[in-house]
């Protein structure tokens, strides 16, 4: 089983949908959760940390469940602009490794 | 102000031969991190240093790869014998003090080994 698993996609959604994408992990002991966007052929951002009472930033909401193991993103209200891809990363507790999903690919259409 | 940098941006490389990616982290920032991106697939963490420091090499496929950091800024991704599987985008990220700090991604090496 990999460490990180994330269903690749490609979602696609039209504008103004609601779309999720969730992420499961292996190791019970991971720490940190975060989620990237990275566009084609750049490199990976920082969309936001994921912490243990979920948080939310405009239309993006992130959620822990560490009872089953996922972490989930939210984007309310799709733009065409949120098309990339969605990176869902994890640190192996009492390590300084950050460990990536394949990434999921969304594609928001006109 | 300046972003993480990494040059070259593309390295197209004989098989069986050396090659060394640079990395310029953000000033200031003591944490360093090498990944490795194929295709389709997230980035593979090879090696964190924090400061002059690798502080985790676990990631490093095999004694082919080296890196290094001797003055705590600028960082060097050795590989040697290289070989086709070798091809990918090698990304750098640098953090403030590393922990659960944002990572900030240079725009990444392509090489490609023929």
């Amino acid at each position: 089983r990999k460490e990180v698993e994330q269903d690749p996609g490609p979602f696609n959604v039209p504008e103004g949908a609601t779309v999720a994408f969730n992420c499961t992990y292996s190791n019970s002991a991971s720490q940190s959760f975060f989620w990237y966007r990275q566009d084609c052929r750049k490199e990976p951002k920082l969309l936001m940390s994921v912490y243990s009472s979920g948080n939310e930033d405009g239309r993006f909401t992130a959620q822990l469940n560490r009872a089953s193991q996922y972490i989930s993103l939210l984007i309310r209200d799709s733009k065409l602009s949120d098309s990339a891809t969605y990176l869902c990363v994890v640190n192996e507790s009492g390590t300084y490794k950050y460990i990536f999903g394949t990434g999921t690919r969304l594609k928001v259409l006109a | 102000g300046a972003g993480v940098s990494q040059t070259p941006s593309n390295k197209v490389t004989e098989k069986g031969k050396y090659v060394e990616l640079r990395c310029d982290p953000i000033s200031g920032h003591t944490a360093l991190y090498w990944y490795r991106q194929s295709l389709g697939q997230g980035p593979e963490f090879l090696i964190y240093f924090q400061g002059t420091g690798a502080a985790d090499d676990s990631g490093l496929p095999n004694d082919r790869f080296f890196a290094v950091r001797p003055e705590g800024s600028v960082s060097t991704l050795k590989i040697q014998r290289t070989e086709r599987g070798d091809s990918a985008v090698y990304l750098c990220a640098s953090s403030l003090t590393g922990g659960d700090d944002e990572q900030y991604f240079g725009p990444g090496t392509r090489l490609t080994v023929t």
